[in-house]
């Protein structure tokens, strides 16, 4: 069962159309990431958030925005899509715990592969 | 700055042969925490473990294991007799001690098993 949820799981849009990625958590946790990533590829941070009402660019320069109003809740906006934004994007939060060797940390999404025609 | 280096790009083993998969890092915190993910063909990346930087101990589950050499910076891991089912790509991933944890991903190895 995820705690982590992306929708849609796949989208394909034609050049110039404007789109949000939804991202949403049941986990309660204040931290928030988006990932890009090309088909086999590396993963590169894009956005992410401490809590509400905080968003950060990441090392990966990203045309698209984000926001945080609510703590669940971390969409990502591109307003005009073009070809080159098509990839895989994925979300994830974190609640970071200093020891234990579980996954106290990092949650992912399924992602939502993203085609720009 | 922190680096993940995964100089494997590709790898093909046949069915039952024992793999391992290389992992070096490069960070300038004194307390940082390693990952690996594996991210089969459907996308999602699946958590397998998370080793912290104080925790020097060798652990293995089931055919994985994972070989933690501080000294070297690295963090190999061994699928020991290999599976078709394992085929996928393998990340390794580093966080370190900032305020937003973010993690830092190698290039990912992409692992191939053949029957």
């Amino acid at each position: 069962e995820a705690d982590i949820y992306q929708t849609p799981r796949y989208l394909v849009i034609g050049t110039g159309k404007k789109i949000t990625l939804e991202c949403s958590q049941t986990m309660g946790h204040d931290k928030m990431y988006w990932y890009q990533q090309d088909p086999g590829m590396e993963l590169h941070l894009i956005h992410y958030s401490y809590g509400v009402n905080s968003t950060e660019k990441g090392d990966l320069s990203s045309e698209s925005t984000v926001s945080r109003i609510r703590t669940e809740h971390f969409p990502l906006t591109l307003e005009s899509a073009r070809p080159s934004h098509t990839s895989q994007y994925l979300c994830a939060s974190s609640e970071f715990t200093p020891t234990g060797r579980g996954n106290y940390g990092y949650t992912f999404g399924s992602g939502t592969r993203l085609t720009v025609v | 700055a922190q680096k993940v280096t995964q100089a494997q790009t590709e790898i093909s083993v046949v069915e039952k042969e024992d793999v391992t998969l290389d992992c070096v890092y490069e960070t300038r915190d004194t307390t940082y925490y390693l990952f690996w993910y594996k991210q089969p063909p459907s996308g999602e990346l699946v958590f397998l473990i998370r080793r912290n930087s104080f925790d020097e101990q060798n652990e293995i589950s089931g055919r994985y294991s994972w070989n933690f050499q501080k000294s070297t910076s690295s963090f190999n891991f061994t699928i020991t007799a290999s599976q078709v089912v394992d085929s996928a790509v393998y990340f390794c991933a580093l966080s370190g001690n900032n305020a937003g944890n973010m993690l830092t991903f190698g290039g990912g190895t992409r692992l191939m098993v053949k029957p």
